[in-house]
């Protein structure tokens, strides 16, 4: 995957505990995305960012904030973590030119919230 | 409500037996078609995107044809390496294709040797 580096690879968090997860690309693109993956259930859009300095909601954003840092990093945090939050999280960037759009994803990061 | 399905769920070929795999959408408007494989503990690797309707893209053995409400990706000849999960998302939104894609539930695709 091209340029999209996300930490931590794997993590486990009691209920109620919270934490961060960090996304950077370094191919200069100004939209970026968070996405949990969940068996049965696809690739769920939690938040995006179509440029540095702006954030929207997606189709699953209960529970999760988002800061945009700066143009290369995207960060996703769990306030107070639940179990339902237990899944594979999925950073993306997006790449536009003249012949078309391209969505880089990074390698994931394992939450198990117990 | 805008929704991407694909067909079949799991598809089991031996090497060498070519088929298809389908992506139907429903949507009020498309600004692309993407293609992507995964392969187990690993992020979504990008393939194809096509745009308009009766728009084809290969890469090896892999074909990628689209519809005004379907999308094929077609496997010539298959590998055991082409074993995967082939996903599709459709990106509908009117936010000037920033704001995402929807994804399919994917198909599990193993190639037997």
């Amino acid at each position: 995957n091209a340029g999209v580096t996300q930490t931590p690879k794997f993590q486990v968090l009691k209920t109620g505990q919270s934490m961060t997860l960090q996304c950077a690309q370094d191919m200069n693109h100004n939209s970026m995305y968070w996405y949990r993956q969940d068996p049965g259930m696809g690739l769920r859009l939690i938040y995006y960012s179509a440029s540095e300095g702006t954030t929207d909601k997606g189709e699953v954003p209960n529970g999760y904030n988002v800061s945009r840092l700066n143009k290369r990093e995207f960060s996703l945090r769990l306030e107070s973590a639940a179990p339902s939050q237990t899944s594979v999280y999925f950073c993306a960037s997006r790449e536009i030119q003249f012949s078309g759009n391209t969505i880089y994803f990074g390698e994931g990061s394992w939450l198990t919230v117990v | 409500e805008d929704q991407v399905t694909q067909s079949p769920e799991a598809l089991r070929l031996q090497e060498g037996e070519s088929s298809s795999l389908n992506c139907s959408y429903t949507v009020s408007g498309l600004r692309g078609l993407f293609w992507y494989r995964q392969d187990p503990g690993k992020g979504p690797e990008f393939l194809f995107t096509l745009y308009s309707a009766g728009e084809e893209k290969e890469k090896e053995r892999l074909k990628a044809t689209l519809t005004k409400k379907e999308s094929f990706l077609h496997i010539t000849a298959p590998k055991p390496e082409d074993s995967a999960t082939y996903l599709c998302a459709a990106n509908l939104g009117s936010g000037g294709g920033a704001d995402g894609l929807t994804f399919g539930k994917g198909t599990h695709l193993i190639i037997q040797p």
